[in-house]
């Protein structure tokens, strides 16, 4: 089975402008959480969407939003991108039923925001 | 509140010598743990999880739920040992994943 892909792998953008990445989970699987990295804060929770809804949100920011179509694939976007959104965002997929299973990670989105 | 704490950020041994990598959590209810790994230039990978009650390329971990604390251990350590690990939680059947801070492990020859 292919792995979980996301686009782009790396992006420049100014303060103000918009973003939208994209995940496209493992084969199969429902569930595609998003995830902040950064060297201060970590890893952190962004949302996750579960047969196109959101089904959990962390504590970011409403310029932070995110969908997923019908194919389980999903994207985020940032808004009026802040110097501090410049991070490495992970998508993760699994299938997203019964007890927490393994989550499969993709190779990450690399924003830096000038 | 949800919280993991690594207290090592880096950890280094010797090859052979037996590897722990610590984690306590604060959760209030039952919680899932995970043990992440991360090796140099590679995706984000699950190592075990609690309920599994697995053993990983020789790695173990208990949960501990007096001590709150997830504990990873490996009696003796090779040089492939090498990586990032992050402890993580979540809440029963949840995919929300709180992570630790990440311990580097370095296994010297």
């Amino acid at each position: 089975k292919a792995g979980v892909t996301q686009t782009p792998r790396y992006l420049i953008k100014t303060r103000g402008q918009q973003v939208t990445l994209s995940c496209s989970p493992i084969s199969g699987h429902r569930s595609v959480s998003w995830y902040q990295q950064t060297p201060g804060q970590g890893l952190q929770f962004l949302f996750e969407y579960f047969s196109e809804t959101q089904r959990n949100k962390g504590n970011f920011p409403g310029r932070f939003s995110g969908r997923q179509f019908s194919n389980s694939r999903s994207e985020m976007n940032v808004s009026t991108l802040e110097l501090g959104d410049s991070a490495l965002y992970l998508c993760a997929s699994s299938w997203g039923q019964g007890a927490t299973g393994a989550q499969y990670f993709g190779p990450g989105t690399r924003l830096l925001v000038l | 509140a949800q919280r993991v704490t690594q207290p090592e950020k880096l950890l280094s041994v010797f090859k052979g010598a037996p590897v722990e990598l610590k984690c306590n959590y604060s959760y209030s209810g039952s919680p899932e743990l995970f043990w992440y790994v991360q090796y140099s230039r590679q995706r984000l990978q699950l190592l075990l999880r609690h309920i599994s009650r697995e053993s990983i390329k020789g790695f173990t971990a208990d949960l501990n739920k007096g001590e709150t604390s997830f504990h990873l251990k490996k009696p003796f350590a090779q040089e492939e040992d090498s990586a990032m690990y992050y402890c993580a939680l979540s809440g029963k059947g949840a995919q929300k994943l709180v992570f630790g801070q990440g311990t580097r492990l370095t296994i010297n020859p």
